[in-house]
């Protein structure tokens, strides 16, 4: 089994609907973050969280919500989806000892309509 | 603030051939320096990291890399593509334990 999933794995919806994109993973990690990936500019880091209680803004927050259920599990939503967040979501685990070394899911491919 | 570039965005090779991919960096103190690549409808798998020591690191999938402290740069190497290695690579720099990437290097294998 995968060490870090992501459901779903693609989701089409329309503008101004609500959605939440889920990550769980089994690596025992405290460290979880939340990429998008747009053609031409890399990765991005919208949120990140360092264990349960701590969660930080990234470099592309605004239209943007999270939540760390658990060690384990850590949500993205988009309260009202704009097409421009048209893109590839990733989410990432590391691990509190090591220094930047992140292990990536799948990927989510959101399309907004 | 700290940036990474890959000045790159296609690099086409012929299969068996040898490849390098740049990547320049900008960074106030030590940097901690990574390597992913992403294979199509993958995420991303880490092929190298350098943290300190020795400036020629080695990696996964035949790849090394050479850290350059005079020109900022951590430049991606290997001796013989295969066309497995077509994919998508990504430099990135640890900032705070959060990366900062680049916006990424496609590279294309000719047969």
């Amino acid at each position: 089994d995968a060490d870090v999933t992501q459901t779903p794995r693609n989701r089409i919806t329309k503008t101004g609907k609500r959605i939440m994109l889920e990550c769980s993973q089994t690596k025992g990690h405290d460290r979880m973050y939340w990429y998008r990936q747009d053609p031409g500019l890399g990765l991005r880091l919208i949120y990140y969280s360092f264990d349960v209680k701590d969660i930080n803004k990234g470099e592309i927050s605004d239209g943007y919500s999270v939540s760390r259920q658990a060690q384990a599990k850590f949500s993205l939503s988009l309260e009202s989806a704009i097409p421009n967040q048209t893109a590839l979501y990733f989410c990432a685990t590391s691990d509190s000892q090591g220094r930047g070394e992140q292990y990536f899911g799948p990927g989510t491919r959101l399309t907004v309509t | 603030a700290q940036s990474v570039t890959q000045p790159d965005i296609h690099i086409t090779v012929s299969e068996g051939a040898s490849l390098e991919l740049r990547c320049n960096y900008s960074y106030g103190a030590t940097p901690y320096l990574f390597w992913y690549v992403q294979s199509p409808g993958q995420g991303l798998q880490l092929l190298l990291k350098y943290f300190s020591g020795d400036t020629l690191v080695q990696g996964i999938k035949g790849f090394e890399a050479e850290f350059k402290r005079s020109q900022s740069s951590f430049n991606l190497r290997k001796p013989s593509v295969h066309w497995s290695d077509a994919a998508e690579y990504f430099c990135a720099v640890d900032s705070s334990y959060k990366l900062i990437f680049g916006s990424g290097t496609r590279l294309l294998v000719r047969p």
